[in-house]
């Protein structure tokens, strides 16, 4: 069945230091969506990404659909505490009513 | 941020009980999902409606049941807890671009 994949699982990161995190579908996605969960808390939506080779940002967030729409990225620059969370990615699945999820990347802030 | 509930936020219970863990939601989407995560962990999609009198399992077996008699409410519950259904349970719904606005979650533990 289709899947998402993301990678890597966790990211421990020095505060100030960039980061990427990648997600990787088995098939072609019409369009790709990226939350974030905080520590206790609940997954929140970022953005959706919808054409082929898409670049967006959000501040020191920059989101990139793949030409092929079977990836994405998420690079953060000069990461803070605040960013710390879950990052997931998500396609939507056969019925178009349902996502799949990634498992998630951690980004964890070294002491 | 938008507007959806669930209640109780916690929840600890004997094995053995009947439980119903509310979700409630404002904006008019007819399409809601029930996950369940365990925490920091991927989520699994449990049930979905696709809007009222409409329910359906998702992919991750469970044993509990859900209604969607009224568009805003979606409870689910479980008829006979038990200490492997402790986890986080996140009502979801789904937005006009296809995107999903999570409530806070349930944190439920089963002794």
């Amino acid at each position: 069945g289709q899947q998402v994949m993301q990678i890597p699982q966790y990211q421990h990161v020095q505060e100030g230091e960039d980061l990427t995190t990648y997600c990787n579908s088995s098939t072609t996605l019409s369009n790709i969506q990226w939350y974030k969960q905080r520590p206790g808390g609940h997954p929140v939506f970022l953005i959706q990404l919808v054409k082929s080779g898409e670049v967006k940002k959000q501040k020191r967030l920059t989101f990139q659909f793949g030409e092929a729409k079977k990836n994405s990225s998420l690079h953060i620059t000069a990461t803070q505490t605040t960013d710390v969370g879950t990052y997931f990615c998500a396609g939507p699945g056969d019925s178009n009513y349902q996502l799949i999820w990634g498992a998630g990347t951690k980004l964890i802030i070294k002491p | 941020e938008a507007d959806i509930y669930q209640t109780p936020r916690y929840l600890v219970i004997g094995t053995g009980k009947k439980i119903t863990l509310e979700c409630s939601q404002t904006m008019g989407h007819d399409k809601m999902y029930w996950y369940q995560q365990d925490p920091g962990m991927e989520l699994h999609l449990i049930h979905y409606s696709y809007g009222v009198n409409s329910t359906e399992k998702g992919d991750l077996s469970s044993e509990s049941t859900v209604s969607r008699i009224r568009t805003e409410h979606f409870p689910l519950t479980l008829e006979s807890a038990r200490p492997s259904h402790t986890s986080q349970y996140l009502c979801a719904s789904k937005g006009e671009y296809n995107e999903q606005y999570f409530g806070p979650g349930t944190r439920l533990t089963v002794t």
